[in-house]
């Protein structure tokens, strides 16, 4: 049982360049959530879906889009790369949507992103 | 809006010692609280949560916690610390109410060295 999985575990961008981090997840969860974290900021939420076909805001957004591809995959994509960007990024998943914020989210082992 | 303060960035303790990690918040209504883990090079890893009920709560490797509603605190507590407990901790909260969905808030972490 794999839990969350993320791709790449590394990358290294220029200023204005993009790409797209993949996660799964196979636990067959409904939520799934992008996170980025910072020394001494903890992690802030970027983007979430609640659910398959559904996405929202999160704390900090601009800069990101992100695409529920299906109930398995949530991709996060980085379409200009600025160096405010460079973070590590954590995906996590939980089997309840809105209405079960009592469910634990679990996480995947995260993209160092690095822009020059 | 919620949030979290962890008010050390590092707990150093011996080996065999009690270990605290401190932990307050601010939501509105009650809360959900969540201890999570992160080992080095890895992703958030979940250690207990407090939803209802007994305020103290028992968790993975060891560890409970104490919701303190007048004090607005989750303490993390180990009677005695091991060496493998080095990592950072992060506490999170998420508001009870429907339309607060699945956000999950983190405080910034705290590193635990623990010294043999």
């Amino acid at each position: 049982n794999a839990g969350v999985t993320q791709t790449p575990k590394f990358q290294v961008l220029k200023t204005g360049q993009s790409m797209t981090l993949q996660c799964a997840q196979d636990m067959n969860h409904n939520s799934m959530y992008w996170y980025r974290q910072d020394p001494g900021m903890g992690l802030r939420l970027i983007y979430y879906s609640a659910s398959e076909g559904t996405t929202d805001k999160g704390e900090v957004p601009n800069g990101y889009n992100v695409s529920r591809l299906n109930k398995r995959e949530f991709s996060l994509r980085l379409e200009s790369a600025a160096p405010s960007q460079t973070s590590v990024y954590f995906c996590a998943s939980s089997d309840g949507g809105p209405l079960f914020p009592t469910d634990t989210q679990y996480f995947g082992p995260g993209t160092r992103l690095t822009v020059l | 809006a919620q949030s979290v303060a962890q008010p050390e960035d590092q707990v150093n303790v011996a080996e065999g010692n009690p270990l605290t990690v401190k932990c307050t918040y601010s939501v509105s209504g009650n809360p959900y609280l969540f201890w999570y883990v992160q080992y080095p090079n890895r992703g958030l890893q979940f250690l207990l949560k407090y939803i209802t009920g007994d305020n103290l709560v028992k968790g993975s490797y060891g560890f409970e916690a104490e919701f303190n509603k007048s004090q607005t605190s989750f303490h993390l507590k180990k009677p005695s610390a091991l060496v493998s407990d080095s990592a950072l901790y992060f506490c999170a909260v998420r508001a009870r109410f429907k339309a607060a969905g699945n956000k999950l808030t983190f405080g910034g972490g705290t590193r635990v060295l623990v010294k043999p």
